[in-house]
Order: structure tokens, then sequence, then C-alpha cells
């Protein structure tokens, strides 16, 4: 079975510019989890959908926004990127999402705004 | 709010050693506790546990939960090298997982 999957792995951005990252989960999982890893401040839970709806949100600012489509993708899109936007964006994926148990992680996407 | 800590933040021992995490926790709807080892890249599942008191193994790795004292423990017994990595403690509340730092453990040869 394949895992996640994370388009692309490596990003270089401008600050000011907008970024959409990429997720496929493990097939007939139907949930998906967004995570912001920085060095200072570890994991932190960006949001999670299930069945196209976003069940839960992080503590970001607007300008991080996602969506989940029918087949389970899932996008994250940054606008106006920030230099502290630079991170390891790791997507997980589960059955039926938190309230069901683990979640199984994508390989991740290094974002690096300059 | 919720939170979690783990301790200790790092540890150093040698091969064979064994090793015990501790990760204490308080989250709002709790439905489960996530034990996850992460190298250099994305984490890796271990251990889910929902019960108090029922002990997961796996090889030389153990956990237990507590949901009335609300903490859990992982153990690693004969550590190896290649156990080296961050262990994440993930308690899961109502549609979101909350992440420690983690323990840092470095196991020498």
């Amino acid at each position: 079975k394949a895992g996640v999957t994370q388009t692309p792995r490596y990003l270089i951005k401008t600050r000011g510019q907008q970024v959409t990252l990429s997720c496929s989960p493990i097939s007939g999982h139907r949930s998906v989890s967004w995570y912001q890893q920085t060095p200072g401040q570890g994991l932190q839970f960006l949001f999670e959908y299930f069945s196209e709806t976003q069940r839960n949100k992080g503590n970001f600012p607007g300008r991080f926004s996602g969506r989940q489509f029918s087949n389970s993708r899932s996008e994250m899109n940054v606008s106006t990127l920030e230099l502290g936007d630079s991170a390891l964006y790791l997507c997980a994926s589960s059955l039926a999402g938190s309230q069901r148990g683990e979640q199984y992680f994508g390989p991740g996407t290094r974002l690096t705004v300059t | 709010e919720d939170k979690v800590v783990q301790s200790p933040l790092s540890l150093v021992v040698h091969e064979g050693d064994t090793v015990t995490l501790n990760c204490s926790y308080e989250v709002t709807n709790f439905r489960s506790l996530l034990w996850y080892k992460q190298e250099k890249k994305a984490p890796t599942f271990l251990f889910m546990l929902t019960s108090s008191g029922i002990e997961k193994k796996s090889g030389r790795l153990s956990s237990i939960l507590d949901k009335k004292e609300l903490f859990s423990i992982l153990n690693i017994t004969a550590t190896q090298t290649g156990d080296s990595a961050v262990y994440l403690c993930v308690p899961s509340g109502t549609y979101k997982y909350i992440f420690g730092t983690g323990t840092r453990l470095k196991v020498l040869a």
C-alpha cells in the first residue's frame, strides 16, 4: 500500500508570494491533517479535513488555508508569505481522523521563504 | 488550554540501557494518546493508547496510559543506537492532535 505523498518536496519562495502544497493520503483514508514544523516551535497543528470538510483549525492566521477534494487529496495554501513561514510542512492521513486512531505522515514539504 | 509536557527533554544513554520517557497531558475531550518516533524525517507511528492500565508492547518498546492521572510512559529496554530519535507524545482531542516538544534520545555505542 502506498504511503502518504506530498508534493513538492522542496520549495523556495519570496516574501509576499503565495504557495500551494499538495498531499495525497493513503488509499482509503478520509482524513488529512496538516502541520507546521520549525526548530523552535516543534510540530504545530494547522487544520484537519475529513470528507472535504474542515473539522478543526489551529492557531494560525487566515493566510493559511486548505481544502480537500472528493478523492481525499488535500491542498494547503499560504498567501502573502513571510520569512517566518519557512518550515517543514507535514501532512498526515488517517482512516477517520483524530477520534479513531493513528495518523501516518508524509515526508513533508520543506518551504524556504527568502 | 490543551497542553503536553514531556520529560526529560533530552537523554543520553549507552547501548543496553533501559529508558523511561514521560508524558503528562491536559486535553479537552481526550480520545487517545499516540507515541511517535521522529528521526530526520517525518514521525513514524509507535503506539496508540485509549484505555488506562493496558500495556502496549512492540519488541523492546512498551507504553502504558493512566487516564486518571493524565500521563503516559514509554519504555525502551536494551537500547540500540538505532533508537536515537525524538519521541513524541501526542494526545488527541476532538478533531485535533496536540504535539509536545518531544524527548530527544541519544544512544551511544
